[in-house]
């Protein structure tokens, strides 16, 4: 089975600075998709980047970047220019492409992310 | 606009009562999720369904029910429900198995 380890719980970073989070996955798949999701204190989550395993390049949404190493099985996030509403516990998550497991996201255990004004 | 709609929002059980978690979807998604969400935890899944009718269990299944006898909805059931059973709870739809998860807001849920 998947695992997704978050290994840093928290996190906190000062407005307009840089701040990386970690996350490392372990599996025995070559084709797979990565995601990082937000969730802020209303407890919504939404979806801030995704990651093809078959795609060498990094993905970017904005000020939102990942450092996808594929050897490594990890998968950080780079949030660049931190803002307040950027504050929010942090998931990353795995989906296989095929089979059973590509029914399933598999969450990491998430990092709570405090940006200092 | 609605999207993904659970309720209730908030419900406090005691041990051994029985309850039902009712999870809503207008996008016409196949796949839908239950996932509960535990402090150093993240998420786990629950159950999870492929389509009208079906049902698998997920990684965390012992203790809860689920039917999705229509498309739009999926229905978390406990039957006997137990402290260890106190958490947030989450459902997610998607269109296909590689499109982002729509969630709802989570049902806090409190058993005494």
């Amino acid at each position: 089975a998947q695992t997704v380890t978050q290994s840093q719980p928290e996190m906190s970073v000062q407005e307009a600075e840089t701040v990386t989070l970690s996350c490392t996955y372990d599996t025995s798949e070559s084709d797979y998709y990565l995601f990082w999701y937000k969730q802020p204190p209303s407890r919504q989550m939404i979806l801030v980047i995704r990651q093809e395993a078959y795609k060498q390049q990094n993905a970017t949404e904005n000020r939102f970047s990942v450092n996808f190493q594929k050897a490594a099985k990890s998968f950080s996030l780079k949030i660049s220019d931190s803002q307040l509403g950027d504050a929010a516990m942090y998931f990353c998550a795995y989906r296989s492409a095929g089979g059973q497991g590509a029914q399933k996201l598999v969450f990491g255990q998430g990092t709570r992310l405090t940006i200092n004004p | 606009n609605a999207g993904v709609t659970q309720t209730p929002k908030f419900r406090v059980l005691k041990t051994g009562q029985s309850m039902t978690l009712l999870c809503a979807q207008d996008m016409n998604h196949e796949y839908m999720y239950w996932y509960r969400q535990d402090p150093g935890m993240g998420l786990r899944l629950i159950h999870y369904s492929v389509g009208e009718g079906t049902t698998a269990k997920g990684e965390v299944p012992d203790g809860y029910n689920v039917s999705r006898l229509k498309k739009q909805n999926f229905l978390l059931g406990l039957e006997s429900a137990a402290p260890s059973q106190t958490s947030v709870y989450f459902c997610a739809s998607s269109r296909s198995y590689y499109e982002k998860l729509f969630f709802g807001s989570g049902t806090q849920l409190s058993v005494l």
